[in-house]
């Protein structure tokens, strides 16, 4: 089966800069890669996805890039504010509808 | 949207006694929804997957006969949680998706069950 690891499991960054929380996959079957926020206590809420089929999207202040040969995609966020403070989880799928996630990123965005 | 509802999101009971949480998607058909578990600075856990209409899937290691699973209709599913005891106390969240062929999921709000 699938298998989705996720690196840091914690980010600290200065408000202002740059955050980027990398996951890769090991079924190269696996088209979708959506990214997750979630908040204390809350459930997780879709921010970006992206299909085997595109490199890379961009959407504001939050990209994804999918390197398909080398089975790894990450997701960046500019200009990161106090509010993007949160747990982050990135998952696969082979559109056979289940989830793989990865183990989640906690990432603090210090003022 | 895809808006996606749980109810309640907490719940409070005693050992012994069985508990319903319902999942509903309020401005989609949901062929397809899901329920997960989450214990505290973990991952999401895939328990089972339900499909309008058929019985749900369970993951290997999830006891059907305690977290029962109905999907009724296309835009409600309900997970009941039979005899609950202590250890079963977590944050359950459902998600769902649109419809066959399209894999997005979009999750509830989750529901924090404690058993005393």
């Amino acid at each position: 089966g699938e298998n989705v690891e996720q690196h840091p499991s914690t980010l600290s960054v200065q408000e202002g800069d740059s955050a980027v929380i990398k996951c890769t996959y090991s079924d190269s079957a696996s088209n979708y890669f959506p990214w997750y926020k979630q908040e204390l206590g809350k459930g997780p809420q879709l921010i970006i996805d992206i299909r085997s089929n595109v490199g890379e999207k961009k959407d504001q202040r939050i990209a994804v890039t999918l390197n398909k040969t080398a089975k790894h995609f990450s997701l960046h966020i500019t200009e990161t504010q106090p509010e993007d403070s949160a747990v982050y989880f990135c998952a696969a799928s082979n559109t056979g509808n289940q989830f793989y996630f990865g183990t989640g990123t906690s990432l603090t965005v210090i003022p | 949207g895809a808006v996606v509802s749980q109810h309640p999101s907490r719940v409070i009971c005693k050992s012994g006694t069985s508990v319903k949480i319902e999942c509903r998607s309020l401005d989609f058909q949901a062929t397809t929804m899901f329920w997960y578990r989450q214990f505290p600075k973990q991952s999401l856990m895939l328990m089972a997957t339900s499909n309008e209409g058929s019985k749900a899937t369970y993951e290997q290691g999830v006891e059907k006969d305690k977290f029962l699973i109905n999907h009724a209709s296309l835009t409600l599913s309900t997970l009941t949680v039979t005899s609950a005891h202590p250890e079963d106390s977590s944050f359950y969240i459902c998600s769902a998706t649109r419809g066959l062929g399209t894999d997005t999921q979009y999750f509830g709000p989750g529901t924090r069950l404690t058993v005393l």
